[in-house]
């Protein structure tokens, strides 16, 4: 069965960095995302991308991150200046289509800012 | 703000019985109701999809969906210890060109022996 990988699988930075997490989603998915879980809490929906562009970001995305689609496959999230709050599991999802199509999820990037 | 609740647990349960997960949640324009499994460390796992009222079977699991009381649940028949983990449950609202799940904070099932 057709998979979301990312990786790396564990990214150690420190506070002031950029980092990239890297992402590639089902080959026939058309829209992908980014969500995040900070250790014992929920999974939070960080931004959604469809068509090359944003479709929707949360308050929690804001001007230190980014999303790109460099080419065919991949999909990367930028931070540009880690903060010690941003240590989590960071989630790339993809799915086919907006409405019924449940979101498949990679394996996830733990992101550790000291 | 779409809330999406469940209880945290931890629900125990011997091997061999039914766990019962609930969910509510807030969206009455919700359309579409997941159920995803956590494992400690790991990636949620789609577990069940339902889309309108009523009942939906898969294997050992049976979703549950009521619009009017805005309530989902999730059945586990003859649990096993490898069910243990965490059950997510996600509501999908539809926002620009996307879907956007909502996620509770999980109820953490424990099968005991």
């Amino acid at each position: 069965e057709p998979e979301v990988t990312q990786t790396p699988s564990h990214q150690v930075t420190q506070m002031g960095q950029e980092v990239i997490l890297r992402c590639v989603p089902i080959s026939n998915h058309l829209y992908f995302y980014w969500y995040r879980q900070i250790l014992g809490q929920k999974v939070e929906f960080l931004v959604s991308f469809y068509n090359n562009e944003i479709s929707e970001k949360s308050e929690i995305f804001d001007d230190q991150f980014s999303v790109e689609r460099p080419d065919g496959s991949n999909f990367t999230l930028k931070i540009r200046s880690t903060k010690l709050e941003d240590s989590a599991m960071y989630f790339c999802a993809s799915n086919r289509d907006r409405a019924n199509s449940p979101l498949h999820f990679g394996n996830g990037t733990r992101l550790t800012v000291t | 703000q779409k809330e999406v609740e469940q209880n945290s647990g931890p629900l125990s349960v011997p091997e061999g019985a039914i766990a019962s997960l609930n969910c509510t949640y807030s969206d009455r324009g919700s359309q579409s109701f997941f159920w995803y499994r956590q494992y400690s460390g790991k990636s949620p796992e789609l577990i069940m999809s339902i889309y309108s009222n009523g009942d939906k079977e898969d294997g050992r699991f049976t979703a549950q969906l009521n619009k009017a009381s805005q309530y989902v649940s999730l059945l586990i028949r003859d649990s096993q210890p490898s069910d243990s983990a965490t059950y997510l449950c996600a509501v999908n609202s539809y926002t620009g060109t996307a879907s956007k799940l909502t996620f509770g904070t999980g109820t953490r099932l424990q099968v005991t022996l």
